[in-house]
Formats: C-alpha cells, structure tokens, sequence
C-alpha cells in the first residue's frame, strides 16, 4: 500500500467556521507534511511531523493547527479563515531515513 | 538565504520535440527531487539525486545534479502528450534543514 489518502476531496467554508482536514498513511512512515497551493504556483510548505511531534512551522497564522494523533494520521484544523486562505492543501509523508515524498490526492478548500 | 530558480516557467513543444527545465540554486545542496503534477493531479515523484555529477535515466527522462550541487536539469527526449504536466524540482539545504519547492515548469505538447 503506497497510498496516502486525504479527506475530505472537496471543502466550502464560511469565515467563522471550524473544519478539519485529514490525512491518512499506511506505509510506515514517520515523517508527515502540510503543504498549501495555490493556482500555478508550488508547494509551499506548512508543517512537518516527525515521529508524531512538530519538527518544522513555516511561520503559519494560528488560524491553522496541525496535529498528529498517531503515526499513521495528520489533522489540520481550521478556525476564522479568510478567503485568501482558499487553496489545494496537500498531505505528504515519507519514511524516516529515505527522502521520497508520497503525496495524497490534496483537499480543494474554498473559503467564502 | 537560500533562493532558487526553475526555469523556464513554460514550455509549449511539438509532440516528438525535446524539452528541458532547469533548477538552479543560490547555495549548495544536500540533494535533489523531482516531481511530476499532472494538470488537477497532486505531485508525483520522479527522481531524487544526491551525488556531484550525477547522471539518472527512465526511459525518455535523464536527469543531471551539477559538480557543484547547486544546479539540476531534467530532459524529455521526443516528447509525448502524456508528458503534459508541472514539473517541480524540489530541493534540501543541509543549512537549517530547508526544503523549497522550484517555481516548476508547465509542459504543454500539442499533437
């Protein structure tokens, strides 16, 4: 099983809203990233897990929070989001010690 | 810091044209990937490369790592319509642990 899975597919919000996103892995793997993208533009990076505590925040506004719950799952919670924040938001994990990133299928999120 | 540059930021080619994007790097690198995302795709890994001068192949694809490890370059020989797509490098500083994302190149290969 080399896949990562991300839910939900697609996501609409209100600027008041609390939602969360949620990712999903089962190969093992001890390293889990956020990212966000935006139309034509790369990945930009969020979050790092590493064997299920924070190793990396990119500077990202408290209206995310990630949180691993255990080793095969990644959260991002949302709360007071602004329309700017509408975007493709990726998960991604890669097993400790070997640097090939699987990345999910990301969650569409528009923010009203 | 560290400041990277892929170019170019698009390709439009004929189907059985080459194409080739580059990544280039202010500081040296530990290593190197890259990516494939198809158009409404996520991004898919192609390559990763580590060593000064490496030279890597997959069937139509040869990717190069320069001897300074600061610079990158994939090549599609005759280009094919499913090689439609961004193709991001992505690169690890051993300074600070950063990991960066290249602007990507968008292909575009009309039949």
């Amino acid at each position: 099983d080399t896949e990562v899975t991300q839910t939900p597919k697609h996501l609409v919000m209100g600027m008041t809203n609390k939602k969360s996103l949620k990712c999903e892995q089962h190969m093992g793997h001890r390293a889990m990233y956020w990212y966000k993208q935006k139309a034509k533009k790369p990945p930009e990076l969020m979050f790092v897990y590493s064997y299920e505590k924070l190793s990396i925040n990119e500077s990202v506004p408290s209206r995310f929070s990630p949180e691993c719950p255990n080793s095969s799952l990644l959260n991002l919670h949302l709360h007071a989001l602004q329309p700017e924040d509408s975007a493709l938001y990726l998960c991604a994990s890669r097993l400790a010690g070997r640097d090939t990133q699987y990345f999910g299928p990301g969650t569409r999120l528009t923010v009203l | 810091g560290q400041q990277v540059m892929q170019i170019p930021q698009y390709q439009h080619v004929q189907e059985g044209e080459d194409f080739t994007t580059y990544c280039n790097s202010s500081t040296t690198l530990s290593n190197i990937q890259w990516y494939k995302q198809r158009p409404g795709g996520h991004p898919v890994f192609l390559i990763q490369l580590v060593k000064s001068g490496e030279v890597k192949k997959q069937k139509r694809l040869t990717f190069q790592f320069g001897e300074a490890k600061k610079n990158s370059s994939l090549h599609i020989t005759a280009t094919q319509t499913t090689d439609v797509g961004t193709y991001f490098c992505w690169l690890f500083y051993n300074q600070g642990g950063k990991l960066i994302f290249g602007q990507g190149t968008e292909l575009s290969v009309k039949p």
